[in-house]
């Protein structure tokens, strides 16, 4: 499967937790992206990276979040102290050199 | 910063009619205008985008239009299926670089046979 692949697809955590999610972009893709997405609304960024530099983050991006891409390739996206409302589908995407943006299926998490 | 509007929410047609659905942004500077197919439990796929310079782009049942001046697309879908019941989104970005696409809250489009 040549697609944008996310792991894991379900996370079920306790409020107070710190949750990782991986993102393996379509290979040679030097754009990444991380959106956000609730019950009944369209995806919401939240951060970008061309190649391993984090070159946009919303303002939706607080202090808990963290995302890298050390190598250019796979991206990770860390939430520390989640919170109920952190509760949503994560999603990544990618592209090269166009706006064609491809995506996952996304993280579903759930905090309890 | 970039805002997109799009209706309606949901839209209920029967197999073999058409559908259209409306999205307009408020930045003058957006030039690329995708659209996406969400079905459940998947990510959003896109389906077809314009940009700017053009006012309509077909791909067999889906066809986009773009009225700049408007600030408004639609995404027209004819001789609809079952298959093609999901939820749709629009976008909107800016030629900068990095810039994210901003997206519609999204409209259920429900296909009776």
């Amino acid at each position: 499967d040549t697609g944008v692949s996310q792991n894991p697809r379900h996370k079920i955590t306790k409020r107070g937790q710190n949750v990782t999610f991986r993102c393996d972009p379509i290979s040679e893709h030097n754009r990444l992206y991380w959106y956000r997405q609730t019950l009944g609304q369209g995806p919401e960024f939240l951060t970008y990276f061309q190649n391993e530099a984090q070159l946009e983050k919303s303002r939706l991006l607080s202090d808990r979040f963290s995302a890298e891409r050390p190598k250019g390739s796979f991206s990770t996206l860390e939430i520390q102290r989640t919170e109920q409302g952190d509760s949503a589908m994560y999603l990544c995407a990618s592209s090269f050199g166009s706006e064609k943006l491809f995506f996952g299926s996304g993280t579903q998490l759930s905090v309890l | 910063g970039e805002n997109v509007e799009q209706h309606p929410s949901t839209l209920s047609v029967q197999e073999g009619d058409s559908a259209v659905i409306k999205c307009t942004y408020s930045d003058s500077a957006s030039n690329y205008f995708p659209w996406y197919k969400q079905e459940l439990g998947k990510g959003p796929q896109l389906i077809i985008d314009i940009r700017s310079n053009v006012g309509e782009k077909k791909d067999q049942r889906i066809a986009v239009t773009l009225n700049k001046t408007a600030k408004h697309f639609s995404l027209h879908i004819t001789e609809t299926q079952p298959e093609d019941s999901a939820v749709y989104f629009c976008a909107a970005r800016t030629n900068q670089a990095g810039t994210a696409l901003i997206f519609g809250k999204g409209t259920t489009l429900s296909v009776s046979s």
